[in-house]
């Protein structure tokens, strides 16, 4: 069965320094992996997505997340936290099947940006 | 790009009332709706995917009597939450996608506040 774990339910991190976000997944074959960021109240909007094409992906406002097969890691990073990143990350994989295929969400990680 | 209107945005009720929250895709056609359940500080819960003109498929646990999905178009997607009851409150979201089988074009709504009281 397909699954997503995020490994940390709360990170903080100073403004400016680095972000890194750990989702690990599991599925009997080739994942369709996203990462989305729900700010405060608010719908959840898309960083980034892997579908089996690079594994290095490269998403909005300066987040990439890197597809590694051999650790059945998806793990989100971006160089240099700003405040306005303060937000729930959630990891997603999606389930295949047949026509319809579903999101199954990670538990979310909070992340606090600190001045 | 895609965008998905969710509303209400909040909603307060008495209890013994019922509820509805519209899903509009406002500019492609939506084959396929999400109805998604957030309980504070918790994660997305799926509670039915609904394929237009065809009837919900709910998960398992929720109640279809109790949460009745209608996507009687390609653009509208209704959640009606009847006879609510305080446990009913929580974060209701809708995702629609515009490609059947498709992993591209998850687009998701703003979210609707219920809160029963």
């Amino acid at each position: 069965a397909q699954s997503v774990t995020q490994l940390d339910s709360h990170v903080s991190v100073s403004e400016g320094t680095p972000v890194l976000l750990r989702c690990n997944y599991s599925s009997s074959y080739s994942p369709s992996l996203f990462w989305y960021v729900q700010h405060p109240n608010k719908g959840l909007q898309l960083l980034l997505k892997y579908t089996s094409a690079a594994t290095l992906v490269k998403g909005i406002n300066g987040f990439e997340a890197e597809f590694k097969k051999s650790e059945t890691s998806f793990h989100l990073t971006k160089p240099s936290a700003h405040m306005s990143d303060a937000a729930e990350y959630f990891c997603v994989v999606s389930l295949k099947g047949g026509a319809t295929n579903k999101l199954i969400f990670g538990t979310g990680t909070l992340l606090a940006v600190q001045p | 790009g895609a965008v998905v209107s969710q509303h209400p945005s909040r909603v307060i009720c008495k209890s013994g009332t019922s509820v509805k929250i519209e899903c509009r895709s406002l500019d492609f056609q939506a084959t396929t709706m999400f109805w998604y359940r957030q309980f504070p500080k918790k994660s997305l819960m799926l509670m039915a995917t609904s394929n237009e003109g065809s009837k919900a498929t709910y998960e398992q646990g929720v109640e279809k009597d109790k949460f009745l999905i209608n996507h009687a178009s390609l653009t509208l997607s209704t959640l009606t939450v009847t006879s609510a009851h305080p446990e009913d409150s929580s974060f209701y979201i809708c995702s629609a996608r515009d490609l059947p089988g498709s992993d591209y074009g998850y687009t998701f709504g703003s979210g609707t506040r219920l809160t029963v009281v």
